[in-house]
Order: structure tokens, then sequence, then C-alpha cells
């Protein structure tokens, strides 16, 4: 059983460019989220999606990012206009459902902002 | 809403050493605990969680921790340490029920140095 599979694993942008990070669960998890790791900080909650839904964009930046999860195929982040701020490492995971349920995190992808 | 503190951003320790690596929680409702292993370049893998019942949890790689509700801690120790056990550790909680029982909040990590 595979586990959680991100991609790019690295991502070089230049300022105003747009950034895809994909992500693809684990299998038999429908359940997806993203997290967002600053430079020597702790991972901060972006956003929670199940299949074609956003359950809660709570930590997601008012403005420049947007995440789906399409019926087919893997769950996206986009980040448009990137800015040097972006610059991050940023880690989805999977579970099977939530509360008090083990999250699966992919390897993250590391996006660089030039 | 929650927080987590983790008390020391860096531990150096000698090789099969013991280690206790320090977490301290607030919350106003009850919650989950977890702590979490972050090799180079690599996901969070999970060591060990607490959801009820014994407040002393065993995890993988030989680690434990013990909640404690009334100073609000959960630390994690390991007897004796090895050379691959160097990474970043990361405390999480998560409330216990109710909305965003899903949503971890963590801390800004511990990183374990082991040291020959």
């Amino acid at each position: 059983n595979a586990g959680v599979m991100q991609n790019p694993r690295h991502l070089v942008r230049r300022r105003g460019q747009e950034a895809r990070l994909r992500c693809s669960p684990m299998k038999g998890h429908s359940h997806v989220y993203w997290y967002r790791q600053l430079p020597e900080e702790g991972l901060k909650f972006m956003v929670y999606l199940q299949k074609e839904n956003i359950i809660d964009e709570s930590g997601m930046p008012k403005e420049r990012f947007s995440a789906e999860f399409p019926k087919e195929g893997p769950s996206i982040l986009r980040i448009q206009q990137v800015v040097r701020g972006d610059s991050a490492a940023y880690f989805c995971a999977s579970s099977p459902g939530t509360a008090g349920d083990e999250q699966y995190f992919g390897p993250g992808t590391r996006l660089t902002v030039t | 809403a929650q927080s987590v503190t983790q008390l020391d951003s860096q531990v150096p320790v000698f090789e099969e050493a013991p280690v206790e690596l320090r977490c301290n929680y607030s919350s106003s409702v009850s919650v989950y605990l977890f702590w979490y292993v972050q090799y180079p370049n690599q996901g969070l893998q999970l060591l060990l969680k607490y959801l009820s019942g014994s407040t002393l949890v065993k995890g993988i790689n030989g680690f434990e921790a013990e909640f404690n509700k009334s100073q609000t801690s959960f630390h994690l120790r390991k007897p004796s340490v090895h050379i691959s056990d160097t990474a970043e550790y990361f405390c999480a909680v998560s409330r216990n029920s109710g909305g965003s029982n899903y949503k971890l909040t963590f801390g800004k990590g511990t990183l374990l140095t082991v040291n020959p």
C-alpha cells in the first residue's frame, strides 16, 4: 500500500509565477489535509478537503491560495503570483476518517521563490 | 483554540543516554495528543498518540510518552537513544470532540541530535 505521494518534491518559482502542488492520498483515504511549514516553525494547518468538497479552509491565506480535491485525480494546492514569503515546505496528509485518526503525511514539496 | 509549546528547540545527547523531550499544551477542551518524528527531507511519521485510557503511551522505536492532565504536559521519553534517532520531533494536539477535531496544532519542534 503506497503512502501519501506528493509531487514535485522541490519546486522553484520566480516571483509572480504560479505554483501547483499535487497530493495523492493513501489508497482508501478520502480525507486530505494541507499544512505549511515555514523555516524554524511547526506545521500550520491550511485546509481540509474531502472529495469535491472543501470542508475547512480557515488556515488558508485569503488571497492567491486555493485547493481542490476532484472526484478523479490528486488534490491540488495552487498558489498564484507567488511571493518570497510563500517559500516553505508544504505537506499533505490523508486519513481514512477524522476524529483521532492518524494522519499519514507525505514527504512534502519544498517551494522556493526567487 | 489550542496551542503547543515545546520548551527545547535543540537537545544534544550522547548515544545510549536517556532523553526527554518536553511538550506542554493549552486548550479549553479535551484533546488528543500526538508525537511525530521528521527525518531530514522526509515527511512526518507518527511515533505515538494518546486518545484515552492509560496515561502512559508506548510508541514505535522504543519511545513512550506520559499524559499529565494537571500539568497539561505530554513529554516524550526514551531510555537509551541511538544515532538513528537524530531527527526533528513535533508534538501536536487536536480537539477530541466537536468540530475541527481533525485540525492538528503543532509545536515548533525539537531537534534531537545524538552524538557518538
